[in-house]
């Protein structure tokens, strides 16, 4: 049980700001928020992580909502190179990563 | 960050015999996982790799089929025996350096057996 909730797709244009949502609705107040990206023909990468407040890294920022139900990942620039599959993930107890489907994001030139 | 090793990165082989894929680390890490990726499929979790201890395995998969072992906070190897086609998939490594913080992953070991 992955729970989280994502959309199957996203298109986005290049060199415009992305916005992937994510709804985790059951959340309790000590479970993380990550998110990884797949990249064609690629092992997973992280992206970025937070439990409660927004967070910013070289990558990505990430905005979670004030009673933590919902989070978005917002990649500020989008490229070509963006294109993957996104995967929000709440680990459980055991920091156990256990993947969705994920939204698979395309990048349009 | 770390850095994770997968070896080989991809085989053929033939059904009925089992092949070890190893991980390596970079760095000591607390946790160790497998996954499974079938095409097109998103990652699914095989089992978590225990130093000095039996993996613990997830629904649906067993030891039989799946020995891992683990024997210093670097490394891990996951066999998968007696491979049939069904078996054909990337398998992936990934680790964990402490609790609540990212997750790395191998470059996967894509497996086909013929």
């Amino acid at each position: 049980d992955a729970k989280t909730t994502q959309p199957n797709s996203m298109e986005s244009n290049e060199e415009e700001p992305v916005h992937l949502p994510c709804n985790h609705s059951t959340i309790s107040g000590t479970d993380y928020i990550h998110w990884y990206r797949q990249l064609p023909s690629q092992g997973p990468e992280y992206v970025i992580h937070g439990l409660t407040s927004n967070v910013n890294n070289r990558m990505a920022s990430l905005a979670i909502a004030e009673d933590r139900k919902s989070s978005t990942l917002i990649l500020h620039r989008a490229t070509l190179r963006d294109a993957a599959v996104y995967y929000c993930i709440r680990p459980n107890r055991d920091d156990k990563i256990i993947f969705g489907k994920g939204t698979r994001l395309h990048i349009l030139p | 960050s770390a850095v994770i090793s997968q070896k080989p990165s991809r085989d053929i082989c033939q059904r009925g015999t089992s092949l070890t894929i190893q991980c390596q680390v970079d760095s000591q890490v607390t946790m160790m996982f497998w996954y499974r990726q079938q095409p097109g499929q998103s990652l699914t979790l095989i089992a978590t790799a225990n130093q000095g201890s039996e993996a613990t395995y997830e629904s649906g998969f067993v030891i039989d089929k799946f020995p891992i072992s683990r024997p210093n906070l670097t490394f891990s190897t996951l066999t998968v025996s007696n491979m049939s086609p069904e078996d054909s998939s990337i398998y992936l490594c990934s680790a964990i350096r402490d609790r609540h913080t990212e997750a790395f992953f191998g470059q996967g070991t894509r497996l086909t057996v013929v």
